[in-house]
C-alpha cells in the first residue's frame, strides 16, 4: 500500500512565524502536491511537483513556497504566517501514468 | 477553463440506492477519479474511469460518458458508514504529473 506521511496531524502557530510542512512518500512517486482545503471551497492546489528540485505553481500559491530536495520529500512553507491561512492542509502523491493520487493524512493548521 | 460540478449535499435511507452526478468542463480529458472523504479525514481513492460505460466495485459503482462530459458514482446497500462527501476529480492529460482538478465534493447523509 501507497503511503504518504504528514509530520503533523494539528499545528498550532503565530502569526508572522515560518511554518513548515512536511509530507513524505514511500512509493518512489515522481508527482507530489499540496492542496488547502476549506469548507465550501474544496481541495485548491497550492504547489506540486513533478522531480526533485523542480516545481510548479497552483491555483493559490502566494503566501507559500515549496522545497523538493529528495524525491520522497516534498515540504510546503509559510514564509509568514497569516491567520487566513488556517486551513486543512493534504499532501498527495502519484506515480507516471493513469494511476490516482493518494493522500496523506491531513495537517489541520491553525495560525492565531 | 476547468469546471467541476457535484451537488452539495445528498440524503439517503440506510439499505437504499443512491447516485451522485458530476459534470465536468475541462481543457483536456484523461481520466474521472472518484474519492471518498470522512470527516476530519484524507480523500481515500474509490474509482477510475477513462473509458466510457459502467466500473464496478462491490457495493460502488461509477459511469462515465465522455462525449456529456457526466459521470455518477452510485451507492448500492447504503450503511451509515458511507455518511462521507464524496470528491470527483479530472485528470487533463495521462502523464501523471498533471495535477487533479477537483469538484467541491458532495457530503452525503445515510439517516436510519
Amino acid at each position: 500500500d501507497v503511503k504518504v506521511t504528514q509530520s503533523s496531524r494539528y499545528l498550532v502557530k503565530r502569526t508572522g512565524e515560518k511554518v513548515f510542512l512536511e509530507c513524505v512518500q514511500d512509493m518512489d512517486h515522481e508527482n507530489m502536491f499540496w492542496y488547502r482545503q476549506d469548507p465550501g471551497l474544496g481541495l485548491r492546489l497550492i504547489y506540486f511537483s513533478y522531480d526533485v528540485k523542480m516545481k510548479e505553481k497552483g491555483d493559490i500559491p502566494e503566501g507559500y513556497s515549496v522545497s523538493r530536495e529528495k524525491k520522497e520529500r516534498f515540504s510546503l512553507i509559510l514564509e509568514s504566517a497569516s491567520t487566513n491561512q488556517t486551513s486543512m492542509y493534504l499532501c498527495a502523491s502519484t506515480g507516471a501514468g493513469g494511476q490516482p493520487q493518494h493522500f496523506g493524512d491531513g495537517t489541520r493548521l491553525s495560525i492565531l | 477553463g476547468q469546471n467541476i460540478d457535484q451537488p452539495t449535499e445528498m440524503t439517503a435511507t440506510e439499505g437504499a440506492i443512491v447516485q451522485i452526478n458530476c459534470t465536468y468542463q475541462t481543457s483536456g480529458f484523461n481520466g474521472l477519479f472518484w474519492y471518498q472523504q470522512h470527516a476530519g479525514e484524507a480523500p481515500t481513492f474509490l474509482s477510475y474511469n477513462v473509458l466510457d460505460g459502467l466500473e464496478e466495485k462491490g457495493r460502488f459503482s461509477s459511469f462515465l460518458s465522455r462525449s456529456k462530459g457526466y459521470s455518477y458514482l452510485l451507492l448500492k446497500e447504503l450503511q451509515m458508514k458511507d455518511s462521507a462527501s464524496y470528491l470527483c476529480a479530472v485528470r487533463g492529460d495521462f502523464s501523471g504529473n498533471t495535477p487533479l482538478v477537483f469538484g467541491k465534493g458532495t457530503r452525503l447523509s445515510v439517516i436510519a
